[in-house]
């Protein structure tokens, strides 16, 4: 069964300043998709970004972006020039293109922006 | 605008009682689901359906029933065998075909069993 692994319970990051958060994930299957959630105070889940697993260039969107390591079974997530507005919990989740369309998700973490 | 609405926001119950949240889309959205959150916990999956009258059990279904008699809603009961229903609860619905099919999120329910 596959399972992903969120190991920052929490990060802090100043206000314009670069963050990382690692997500790594296991399964034997060759095609999936990768995705980034984020649950800001209001508790909605609002996509991040998304990523197929055989496209070899990393998604980005705006200031987010991924770094996807298939042969590492890693999928980190990094957002530039933090703003305020991005604090908020953070899930990486994972689907197989032959699931049930069923998502498995990590624990999150809780992203601090420091002003 | 589309979207998924969610209702009510936070519901209260009594020990022994049924409840159920609603959970309606107008994003012509084929699959739906539901979705338990506890702290420090990622989403669970209860129930899912791909199809009007058809409805699959996620990972912790027990305590809970669903229906699907139109496209645009899932309704969740959350019944009295459900031993801790005290939760976050979250629907979600997606394309049924494609290739990506990324899931959209409603703004939740706040379950509490006083």
């Amino acid at each position: 069964a596959q399972t992903v692994t969120q190991s920052q319970p929490e990060m802090s990051v100043q206000e314009a300043e670069t963050v990382t958060l690692s997500c790594t994930y296991d399964t034997s299957e060759s095609d999936y998709y990768l995705f980034w959630y984020k649950q800001p105070p209001s508790r909605q889940m609002i996509l991040v970004i998304r990523q197929e697993a055989y496209k070899q260039q990393n998604a980005t969107e705006n200031r987010f972006s991924v770094n996807f390591q298939k042969a590492a079974k890693s999928f980190s997530l990094k957002i530039s020039d933090s703003q305020l507005g991005d604090a908020a919990m953070y899930f990486c989740a994972y689907r197989s293109v032959d699931s049930n369309y069923q998502l498995i998700w990590g624990a999150g973490t809780k992203l601090i922006i420091k002003p | 605008d589309g979207g998924i609405t969610q209702s009510p926001k936070y519901l209260f119950r009594k020990e022994g009682q049924n409840v159920t949240l609603s959970c309606e889309q107008n994003l012509n959205h084929d699959a739906m689901y539901w979705y338990r959150q506890d702290p420090g916990q990622g989403l669970r999956l209860i129930y899912y359906s791909q199809i009007v009258n058809d409805f699959q059990k996620g990972d912790i279904a027990e305590g809970y029933s669903v229906s699907r008699e139109k496209k645009e809603s899932f309704p969740l009961t959350v019944t009295s065998a459900q031993k801790n229903p005290t939760a976050f609860y979250l629907c979600a619905s997606s394309r049924a075909s494609g290739s990506i099919d990324t899931q959209y999120f409603g703004p939740g329910t706040r379950l509490t069993v006083l």
